[in-house]
């Protein structure tokens, strides 16, 4: 069975600075997908980020980007130049793909703060 | 509307009523999902349908039961809950179960088990 682990339960950060959330997998799988969600207060959860296993290339989108490490297991976010509406619960997420039936398995989630 | 769409949004629900749950997706996607999410605890799959076909009951009690009559809309009916039950029922969608495509979910319906 897939774990994921978000070792973060709080993180705060300045407007306009950068900070990153981890999170670790266990799989032994080896093609698969990972995905960071962002849950704002009170507000549906969106995507934020995804990473196909089998891309070397790290994802990016605009502000946000990861840190894949394959052999570690290991999905790090950052989010540079930090706002005010990235204040959320972030959610690591894991799909193993082929016969998953599309499951995600999630972490424990971080609770970031953006500060003025 | 767009994306997903759940009903109602806040319920509040004694341990012997009967009450459920709607979700409909205007995405045309394949795929639907429930989610339970608890305050500490990591969202946990409950029920995923492709093209209205259950593909795994997440060892969910009976007191919860899904029903998809069509790709666009899902149900979760609930009868005899307990207040352990209480949470945030999520309903997501995809294009399909390759989990190659991003989850879209819903806003959540928050339920109370009194």
């Amino acid at each position: 069975a897939q774990t994921v682990t978000q070792s973060q339960p709080e993180m705060s950060v300045q407007e306009a600075e950068t900070v990153t959330l981890s999170c670790t997998y266990d799989t032994s799988e080896n093609n698969y997908y990972l995905f960071w969600y962002k849950q704002p207060p009170s507000r549906q959860m969106i995507l934020v980020i995804r990473q196909e296993a089998y891309k070397q290339q790290n994802a990016t989108e605009n502000r946000f980007s990861v840190n894949f490490q394959k052999a570690a297991k290991s999905f790090s976010l950052k989010i540079s130049d930090s706002q005010l509406g990235d204040t959320a619960m972030y959610f690591c997420a894991f799909n193993a793909g082929g016969t998953s039936y599309g499951k995600l398995t999630f972490g424990q989630g971080t609770i970031l703060t953006v500060h003025p | 509307e767009t994306g997903v769409t759940q009903t109602p949004r806040h319920l509040v629900m004694g341990m012997t009523n009967k009450k459920s749950l709607k979700c409909e997706q205007h995405l045309g996607h394949n795929a639907m999902y429930w989610y339970k999410q608890s305050a500490k605890k990591p969202l946990e799959l409950m029920f995923v349908y492709s093209l209205e076909e259950r593909v795994e009951n997440n060892s969910v009690p009976s007191r919860f039961s899904p029903e998809c009559p069509n790709s666009s809309h899902l149900f979760l009916h609930l009868h005899t809950l307990q207040p352990e039950d209480s949470a945030l029922y999520l309903c997501a969608s995809s294009q399909d179960l390759t989990g190659a495509y991003e989850q879209y979910f819903g806003p959540g319906t928050r339920l109370t088990v009194t």
